[in-house]
């Protein structure tokens, strides 16, 4: 167990719609990450929020966005979905600084998105 | 731009052999780091080792080590005496120090362990 835990693990919804997908760092992590993992790019970053405020952006789609709240936990808003959507997204957390040594990122289990 | 390379897509082995995994990378960074993930078939990322471009120590965890090699820029693992619970897929990660510790990541070696 990380320590990153992720909410839901499993999400079903349809083309066109909205979705959320919920995070909570390990304790202590100030830095959290999204990856996207699929078939046709592989795992991917897409975005990575330090204490509140957005610290790097990957291949992020301008239909997704995400946010990290004051608590830490981190979410990532999907809209408009589309087929190719489809794919586990993970989410990780580290206590690197920004100008600091690196810190090894821990990965939650992951949240499963199915857009039929 | 950094990229990760493994060429090796799958690797099928029979129980108790050694296997080594290969990764190939590329940066433009002095100051980067290499990451090694297993992903069981659970689905979850496990992280295994991270090294720095300016450790060149190879590293030995019981039946894992890894042999970085910056004049080929790889950073193979190899996985001695291979169990059937080794089977996953293994995933090697590069990240620079200018790129907000993002990590980018190799497409992945599928390895299978036949008992």
């Amino acid at each position: 167990d990380s320590g990153v835990t992720q909410t839901p693990k499993h999400l079903i919804t349809a083309t066109g719609q909205r979705v959320t997908l919920r995070c909570s760092p390990r304790s202590g992590d100030l830095s959290v990450y999204w990856y996207q993992q699929s078939l046709d790019q592989g795992l991917q970053f897409l975005i990575q929020y330090y204490n509140g405020e957005e610290r790097a952006k990957g291949n992020i789609l301008e239909r997704f966005s995400a946010q990290q709240f004051p608590d830490l936990h981190s979410e990532l808003n999907l809209s408009s979905l589309e087929l190719g959507d489809s794919a586990l997204y993970f989410c990780a957390s580290s206590t690197s600084r920004r100008g600091g040594s690196y810190n090894e990122q821990f990965f939650g289990p992951g949240t499963r998105l199915t857009v039929l | 731009a950094q990229k990760v390379t493994q060429a090796q897509t799958e690797i099928s082995v029979v129980e108790k052999e050694d296997v080594t995994l290969d990764c190939v990378y590329e940066t433009r960074d002095t100051t980067y780091y290499l990451f090694w993930y297993k992903q069981p078939p659970s689905g979850e990322l496990v992280f295994l080792i991270r090294r720095n471009s300016f450790d060149e120590q190879n590293e030995i965890s019981g039946r894992y080590s890894w042999n970085f090699q910056k004049s080929t820029s790889s950073f193979n693992f190899t996985i001695t005496a291979s169990q059937v619970v080794d089977s996953a897929v293994y995933f090697c990660a590069l990240s620079e120090s200018n790129a907000g510790n993002m990590l980018t990541f190799g497409g992945g070696t599928r390895l299978m362990v036949k008992p």
